[in-house]
């Protein structure tokens, strides 16, 4: 079946550094790729996505590229801020049930001024 | 504005007690989703449901039903709550055929 694995936690920065966020899938065909974000307290949100191979997807200065030839949709930000502290999910559609994602741990991303 | 929202942000409850959570969207959405969130664990899915009165079974159903008498209304119940039920409980939902999941804000709830 499809699955994700996404690069553990917990990562901490300080402010302004370049953040990578590993994450590798296995799927039959090429299926949308996502990354949520939960911030502390709340529940998850769509960061962005990627519908098909070699997408780009992008929001609130976050990308992240959906490379097939590697398998991997690796999340990237050139300068964090405290504000984006808050765990990371790489989710990837679970087997053949439409509507049905496998999110794993996440990671926790603790930014410091 | 699309929104999933849930009955409750904190709720204490006692051993033994029938609990009831309840999600409700506003997006007319077919698929609907019920998670709880564990230190270390992750996201873990409990139940699901495609479609009005239907529902399958995640990776932890153990303790707890679900019912879904409305579109809108995904309900998780547990019988006999007990203290290792205390967690984060998360409903989601998404449109038939797609894949991207529009969250609650989550119930956090405690089982004394």
């Amino acid at each position: 079946g499809d699955s994700v694995t996404q690069m553990e936690g917990p990562v901490t920065l300080s402010e302004e550094a370049f953040l990578t966020i590993n994450c590798t899938y296995t799927a039959t065909g090429y299926p949308s790729l996502f990354w949520y974000v939960q911030y502390p307290g709340e529940g998850l949100q769509l960061l962005l996505k990627a519908t098909k191979a070699d997408d780009k997807g992008s929001n609130k200065g976050f990308e992240a590229t959906y490379r097939k030839e590697t398998t991997s949709f690796h999340l990237e930000k050139g300068s964090v801020q405290v504000s984006d502290s808050a765990v990371y999910f790489c989710a990837p559609p679970s087997g053949t049930n439409a509507g049905k994602s496998t999110f794993g741990d996440g990671t926790t991303l603790t930014v410091k001024p | 504005d699309v929104k999933v929202t849930q009955s409750s942000r904190y709720l204490v409850k006692r051993t033994g007690e029938k609990v009831f959570l309840e999600c409700v969207q506003d997006m007319d959405h077919e698929n609907m989703f019920w998670y709880r969130q564990d230190p270390g664990l992750g996201l873990r899915l409990i139940y699901f449901s495609y479609d009005v009165k239907m529902k399958e079974k995640g990776d932890i159903p153990e303790g707890y039903s679900v019912s879904r008498e409305k579109k809108e209304r995904f309900s998780l119940i547990l019988e006999s709550a007990s203290t290792n039920q205390t967690s984060m409980y998360l409903c989601a939902s998404s449109a038939s055929g797609r894949t991207e999941q529009f969250f609650g804000p989550g119930t956090r709830l405690t089982v004394l």
